[in-house]
């Protein structure tokens, strides 16, 4: 098993462009979502999924979209990206319910907005 | 929405010593309280979790207390190593959503020799 897969690992963006970052697991999880980590604010929720075709806001949503069409995969979409999303992206997974607490997370992919 | 306070921001810990990271939270929640263990350049990984039902779990060196009345709970590293740095981070279940945690800020170990 590969696990949590991200793709791109680094990625440097003027702003204004957009982006998808993407995010691929192999465990057959329903549940995934996407945190951004910055210095001194732990990790802070994004979006999240309870299954293919479902999808709700996190804690910082603005900026961001996302699709489920699959069970496997969840990439994360940047709109019109701005310094301020400058951050490391990580996508995780769980089987939810009572295992919640058991998260699997990708590598993570660095961006940087200039 | 849950609020999750985690201590201290930063600790040094001399080789062989005790490293205790505390974790306090406002919205009692039903489900077990993880921590996660992330050295740099990697993503977060499970390194213990407890049932809100129980006081204490240990595995290896690292132990979780856990005080529900006063809604807090602590990770105790014993025997602390240099292979033990890393960041640290506590979770707690958000009730009434079941996949969402929230995490505190973290805390970052250095065990020195």
């Amino acid at each position: 098993n590969a696990g949590v897969t991200q793709t791109p690992k680094f990625q440097v963006l003027k702003t204004g462009q957009s982006m998808t970052l993407q995010c691929a697991q192999d465990m057959n999880h329903e549940y995934m979502s996407w945190y951004r980590q910055d210095p001194g604010m732990g990790l802070r929720l994004i979006h999240y999924s309870v299954g293919a075709g479902i999808t709700d806001q996190g804690e910082v949503p603005n900026g961001y979209n996302v699709s489920r069409s699959t069970t496997e995969d969840f990439p994360l979409r940047l709109l019109s990206a701005a310094p301020s999303q400058t951050s490391v992206y990580f996508c995780a997974s769980t089987l939810g319910g009572q295992r919640r607490s058991e998260q699997f997370f990708g590598p993570g992919t660095r961006l940087t907005v200039l | 929405q849950q609020q999750v306070k985690q201590s201290p921001q930063s600790l040094i810990v001399q080789k062989g010593g005790i490293s205790i990271i505390n974790c306090a939270y406002e919205n009692t929640a039903f489900d077990y309280f993880p921590w996660y263990q992330q050295f740099p350049g990697k993503g977060p990984a499970l390194l213990i979790a407890i049932r809100p039902d129980v006081s204490e779990k240990k595995e290896g060196r690292f132990t979780i207390s856990f005080n529900k009345s006063a809604k807090q709970f602590s990770l105790h590293i014993m025997d602390s190593q240099p292979g033990d740095s890393a960041t640290y981070f506590c979770a707690v279940p958000n009730t009434g959503t079941a996949s969402k945690l929230t995490f505190g800020t973290g805390t970052r170990l250095q065990v020195t020799l």
